[in-house]
C-alpha cells in the first residue's frame, strides 16, 4: 500500500532554515510528481510546491517563492522541501501528498501524516 | 492564479438532512475538480475527483457535480460521522489552489 511519511518538522527560529523529507512507498515514485501542502493552525489548506516525476520542472506558491526548494532523489524514494528565510507565517503542519502521473492528472489521493513545523523566537 | 471560492463556510444541520456545499472557480478548469474531507486532527481524504466520481470506499450518500466554474458536493443523507471541513481543489494545473473549507457540524 502507499505510505508517504513526512519528518524534519520542528521549532526554528525566524530567518533559519528547515527541511523536510518524506520517504515514499508502495508506488513507482518516479512515475508520480510530488507536492507538499501546508495547512497553519485552525486554518485552511495551502498548496506550498511541486516537482514533477523526473525533477526537472519545479512550481510554487507566490508565498514562499524564492525561500522553499523542492526536490526529489528518486533512487532514494525521497522528496524534500529546503526552506530558508522562515518567517512566523509559515508555522503549519506540512503534508506531502502523491500527484499526476507521467499520464494522467491526478488530484491527491494518498497524504502522508504531516509534520510540524512552529517558528518562533 | 485561477481563485476557488466555497460556500457556506459553514453550516449545522440535522442528521438525515441533505447537505449542498458549492465551489466556484474563477476561470474554467473542466473537470479538473477535487473534493476532500478532513476530520479534526486528522489527515485529509479524497472524496471526489473528476467533479463527480467517487473515490473508492466513500459512501455513496457523497456526490459531486458540476463543470467549468460551479461545481457542488452533496450529502444526501447527513450522518454523524461527516462532521468534518470539506475543500474543494483544482489539480488541472499549478498552483492546485484549494477553496478555504466549509466546516459541517450537527444541529
Amino acid at each position: 500500500q502507499v505510505q508517504l511519511v513526512e519528518s524534519g518538522g520542528g521549532v526554528v527560529q525566524p530567518g533559519r532554515s528547515l527541511r523536510l523529507s518524506c520517504a515514499a512507498s508502495g508506488f513507482t515514485f518516479s512515475s508520480y510528481a510530488m507536492h507538499w501542502v501546508r495547512q497553519a493552525p485552525g486554518k485552511g489548506l495551502e498548496w506550498v510546491a511541486v516537482i514533477s516525476y523526473d525533477g526537472s520542472n519545479k512550481n510554487y506558491a507566490d508565498s514562499v517563492k524564492g525561500r522553499f526548494t523542492i526536490s526529489r532523489d528518486n533512487s532514494k524514494n525521497t522528496v524534500y522541501v529546503q526552506m530558508n528565510s522562515l518567517r512566523v507565517e509559515d508555522t503549519a503542519v506540512y503534508y506531502c501528498a502523491k500527484g499526476s502521473s507521467v499520464t494522467e492528472k491526478r488530484p491527491f489521493d494518498h497524504w502522508g501524516q504531516g509534520t510540524l513545523v512552529t517558528v518562533s523566537s | 492564479d485561477i481563485q476557488m471560492t466555497q460556500s457556506p463556510s459553514s453550516l449545522s444541520a440535522s442528521v438525515g438532512e441533505r447537505v449542498t456545499i458549492t465551489c466556484r472557480a474563477s476561470q474554467g478548469i473542466s473537470t479538473y475538480l477535487a473534493w476532500y474531507q478532513q476530520k479534526p486532527g486528522k489527515v485529509p481524504q479524497l472524496l471526489i475527483y473528476a467533479a463527480s466520481t467517487l473515490q473508492s470506499g466513500v459512501p455513496s450518500r457523497f456526490s459531486g457535480s458540476g463543470s467549468g466554474t460551479d461545481f457542488t458536493l452533496t450529502i444526501s443523507s447527513l450522518q454523524p460521522e461527516d462532521i468534518a471541513t470539506y475543500y474543494c481543489q483544482k489539480y488541472g494545473s499549478v498552483p492546485r489552489t484549494f477553496g478555504q473549507g466549509t466546516k459541517v457540524e450537527i444541529k
